[in-house]
């Protein structure tokens, strides 16, 4: 399979505990994004990464959320001191510049769904 | 910023009909505008995409149409089968970091 893989798929975690996300990106994707998803809701915009720069953060990342691309490959996303608000589908797309389309074409991955008990 | 509104919230056909699904967006800038399918459990798979320079596109059963002037764009899917019976979202984009989702429109198709 070589799309987007995201781990775990599920999480579920006790109030005040941190944890963390990886996500795979397609192979040579140079883009990679974040978005948050809750039930009954699109898709929200988090953080978008071009090769190891994160070049975006959106309001909705509070300093509680950390991202990283150490080597413009895979990616991990960091919740510390969860709360139950954070609970919801966490999901990785990832795309490519180099297609010359303008816009890129996102490919999402199946997601972590966390749940903050 | 870029907000997208969709319409219905839930859809109801009878197999082989057909599907038409309504977005509008606000930005007269926004110049990308995929639709994606979700399926129970599983991310969004991108079933069809459409650029401003572009009026209409089809893929086999699926076509997507815009009007900037409206700033409204729909999905249609005909010969509806069970199978795609799924959320769908649709979506509009100016820039790489900038994508504002639908809220989503519930497809079921009865057998």
């Amino acid at each position: 399979d070589t799309g987007v893989s995201q781990n775990p798929r599920h999480k579920i975690t006790k109030r005040g505990q941190n944890v963390t996300f990886r996500c795979d990106p397609i192979s040579e994707h140079n883009r990679l994004y974040w978005y948050r998803q809750t039930l009954g809701q699109g898709p929200e915009f988090l953080t978008y990464f071009q090769n190891e720069a994160q070049l975006e953060k959106s309001r909705l990342l509070s300093d509680r959320f950390s991202a990283e691309r150490p080597k413009g490959s895979f990616s991990t996303l960091e919740i510390q001191r969860t709360e139950q608000g954070d609970s919801a589908m966490y999901l990785c797309a990832s795309s490519s510049s180099r297609t010359g389309a303008g816009t890129d074409t996102q490919y999402f991955g199946p997601g972590t769904r966390l749940t903050v008990l | 910023g870029e907000n997208v509104e969709q319409h219905p919230s839930t859809l109801s056909v009878q197999e082989g009909d057909s599907a038409v699904i309504k977005c509008t967006y606000s930005d007269s800038a926004s110049n990308y505008f995929p639709w994606y399918k979700q399926e129970l459990g599983k991310g969004p798979q991108l079933i069809i995409d459409i650029r401003s320079n572009v009026g209409e596109k089809k893929d086999q059963r699926i076509a997507v149409t815009l009007n900037k002037t409206a700033k409204h764009f729909s999905l249609h899917i005909t010969e509806t089968q069970p199978e795609d019976s799924a959320v769908y979202f649709c979506a509009a984009s100016k820039g790489i970091d900038d994508m504002r989702f639908g809220a989503g429109t519930r497809l079921t198709v009865k057998p």
